[in-house]
């Protein structure tokens, strides 16, 4: 149970866009369809922005969208705002009823 | 309300046990897999534990095998975390969780509690 790897910064200014990876093996994020994203601001709970690769739950802004290639999972958040300055974690089934976390993002709008 | 609650959280000494409850309401409990994941001061999430809707499937992370226990009583909607032997490297906020309908072992985290705060010192 390795944790899967993401960029420890990322930054964009308003209106830009930027993309956050998570590199996991080809036995959890290469495995299965099952990476989810969520967004964290200070002081408060993690919220899901991204299910099963590039899902988005209701409520959430389409700016936010996932993808997947072999071992990488990848987060875009376009038209950057204000707003979407926080940590961003990705996490990933891992076989054996196991779940792990990328160490996680700071995404700052410059 | 759609809502979790935790609680149980304290200091504890190094060796010591806790057990942490997580209180779920608004929704219907048996329907979701649940799962613990813990956030040390200033760091990132980690997975503690989860486990599918009927506790036929359950997972742990390596750092905690052998000393937490994931549980959960459906009479009382609730989720529960028996942590024993506990390490100074346990000490984190640890927030309880739901993963969405669809999925057996919880990954897609969709509601989450406020989090019980462990601080394990001597």
């Amino acid at each position: 149970q390795s944790a899967l790897t993401q960029p420890p910064s990322a930054s964009g200014s308003p209106g830009q866009s930027v993309t956050i990876s998570c590199t996991g093996t080809s036995s959890d994020v290469g495995d299965y369809k099952y990476v989810s994203w969520y967004q964290q601001h200070p002081g408060k709970a993690p919220k899901l922005m991204i299910y099963e690769v590039s899902k988005r739950p209701s409520g959430v802004p389409d700016r936010f969208s996932g993808s997947k290639s072999g071992n990488t999972a990848s987060l875009t958040v376009s038209g950057l705002q204000a707003e979407d300055e926080a940590d961003y974690y990705c996490n990933s089934y891992a076989g054996n009823n196991n779940v792990v976390f990328g160490g996680g993002t700071k995404l700052t709008v410059l | 309300e759609v809502q979790l609650v935790e609680s149980g959280g304290g200091v504890v000494r190094p060796g010591g046990s806790l057990r942490l409850s997580c209180a779920a309401s608004g929704f219907t409990f048996d329907d979701y897999g649940m799962t613990w994941v813990r956030q040390a001061p200033g760091k990132g999430l980690e997975c503690v534990s989860g486990m599918n809707w009927n506790g036929d499937n359950r997972g742990y992370a390596d750092s905690v095998k052998g000393r937490f226990t994931i549980s959960r009583d459906s009479a009382k909607n609730s989720l529960y975390l028996q942590m024993n032997n506990l390490r100074a490297e346990d000490t984190a906020l640890y927030y309880c969780a739901r993963g969405r309908r669809e999925e057996n072992i919880p990954v897609a985290l969709d509601l989450w509690g406020r989090g019980t705060l462990v601080t394990v010192s001597s």
